[in-house]
């Protein structure tokens, strides 16, 4: 079966920075999304990555290790409106994406 | 906006009820999904249509059933639930990822139908 981690809860201060780590083991891989979610809204796509390295969007950037399993998020000048789940998913075929549990990032005043 | 939506956004039945859920895109896109998601679980997809043909059905219980009768218009069919079925459903929509530039496929969801079966 495919194994996607994240940790569950990470709080960080209003300003600061905070890295999201993502580990999978999957039968395939074509690339790993990470998504933002709000209590109560649609998922809306932040990154993606297919090739190792760093991909960088503003104040998110997105990083990959295909040889190691591992993808981290990276939030910098943490704003309140960053308090969300975010989510790491595995394309491990044409169509399925593979879903972690989710982080719930609190940010605080 | 997300360009996907979905109603209705909050839905209550009984287990011998018979609902649907809509999804419909203006994104202009060939390929639509479910999802379900439940709390403090991961997204599991349910079905994906492309190009209106089903290509994939997750071991699905036969109450769930799908119809795309075209490819902005996605509708899951709800019969004989049971409580643990309540959940967040997801609709989301991509171009078709088979064949093409992979970063073209990236799904994108709509806001959900809040389902509560008594």
């Amino acid at each position: 079966g495919q194994n996607i981690d994240q940790p569950t809860e990470m709080t960080a201060t209003e300003g600061a920075i905070v890295q999201i780590n993502c580990t999978y083991q999957t039968s395939g891989f074509n690339g790993l999304f990470w998504y933002q979610q709000h209590a109560g809204e649609a998922p809306t796509f932040l990154s993606y990555n297919v090739l190792d390295g760093l991909e960088e969007k503003g104040r998110f950037s997105s990083f990959l290790s295909r040889s190691k399993g591992y993808s981290y998020l990276l939030l910098k000048e943490l704003q309140m409106k960053d308090s969300a789940s975010y989510l790491c998913a595995v394309r491990d075929g044409d169509y399925k994406l593979s879903f972690g549990a989710g982080t719930t990032v609190t940010v605080r005043a | 906006e997300t360009g996907v939506t979905q109603t209705p956004r909050h839905l209550v039945m009984g287990m011998t009820n018979k609902k649907s859920l809509k999804c419909e895109q203006h994104l202009g896109h060939n390929a639509m999904y479910w999802y379900k998601q439940s709390a403090k679980k991961p997204l599991e997809l349910m079905f994906v249509y492309s190009l209106e043909e089903r290509v994939e059905n997750n071991s699905v219980p036969s109450r769930f059933s799908p119809e795309c009768p075209n490819s902005s218009h996605l509708f899951l069919h709800l019969h004989t639930l049971q409580p643990e079925d309540s959940a967040l459903y997801l609709c989301a929509s991509s171009q078709d990822p088979s064949g093409g530039e992979l970063f073209t496929d990236t799904q994108y969801f709509g806001p959900g139908t809040r389902l509560t079966v008594l």
